[in-house]
């Protein structure tokens, strides 16, 4: 079946650098997309959405970008903080579905002070 | 206020026993969602309660797998004749109503299921 997909399962960087988790989407008819940070022993957190008739949005240091020619979704985040340090899932709600989620395998990103 | 809340937070057992996870909903949200989480994976999703509504339990990956809710209030999900491969972190989220183009879903901690 379709999936949602991350390209790079690690990243590190520097605190400060800006910080960009890709993500690939192959259902084409999903049309909202979320970003959720995980912390270790807690729950996803929602940080940023995304519905598929914009190609950008932003939030506080955060902005998200997404490609539906080529099925692509990316986050930035602006000057990482070490607690930015977390896994990052991306998320769509399953060909168009109105409640159901499919998260893709999780970025764990790394701030190094 | 208090948000979602899970128990046992972790849990250990032995192949082929039954447990019991808890989800306690923030007050007045009527969608209630329980996923699976192995290790380094994403969440996979096993049963959507919305309201009185029958619930979708297309994810639920075996019969051994069932999941209860009265009302808009507590949820249980079952796990009879507990296999190893069940081993996984157990999520529940909740919502003030089922669309969640509208609706953010709000996760508890967890609970991490081991079997021996």
């Amino acid at each position: 079946g379709e999936s949602v997909g991350l390209h790079l399962p690690t990243l590190s960087v520097q605190e400060g650098d800006n910080s960009i988790i890709n993500c690939a989407y192959s259902n084409s008819a999903s049309d909202y997309f979320i970003w959720y940070k995980q912390e270790s022993g807690k729950g996803p957190q929602f940080i940023i959405d995304i519905r598929s008739n914009m190609d950008k949005r932003q939030g506080q240091r955060v902005t998200v970008l997404l490609n539906k020619t080529v099925k692509h979704l990316s986050l930035q985040i602006a000057a990482t903080q070490p607690g930015d340090s977390a896994v990052y899932f991306c998320a769509e709600n399953s060909g168009g579905s109105n409640y159901k989620l499919t998260f893709g395998k999780g970025t764990l990103l790394t701030v190094n002070p | 206020g208090a948000g979602v809340s899970q128990s046992p937070s972790n849990k250990v057992t032995e192949k082929g026993k039954d447990v019991e996870l808890r989800c306690d909903p923030i007050s007045g949200h009527t969608a209630l969602y329980w996923y699976r989480q192995r290790l380094g994976q994403g969440l996979e999703f096993l049963i959507y309660f919305q309201g009185n509504s029958a619930p979708d339990k297309s994810g639920l990956p075996s019969d051994r797998f069932s999941a209860e809710r009265t009302g808009e209030s507590v949820s249980t999900l079952t796990i009879q004749r507990t296999q190893q491969e069940d081993s996984a972190v157990y999520l529940c989220a909740s919502s003030p109503s089922g669309g969640i183009s509208y609706n953010e879903q709000f996760f508890g901690p967890g609970t991490r299921l081991t079997v021996l």
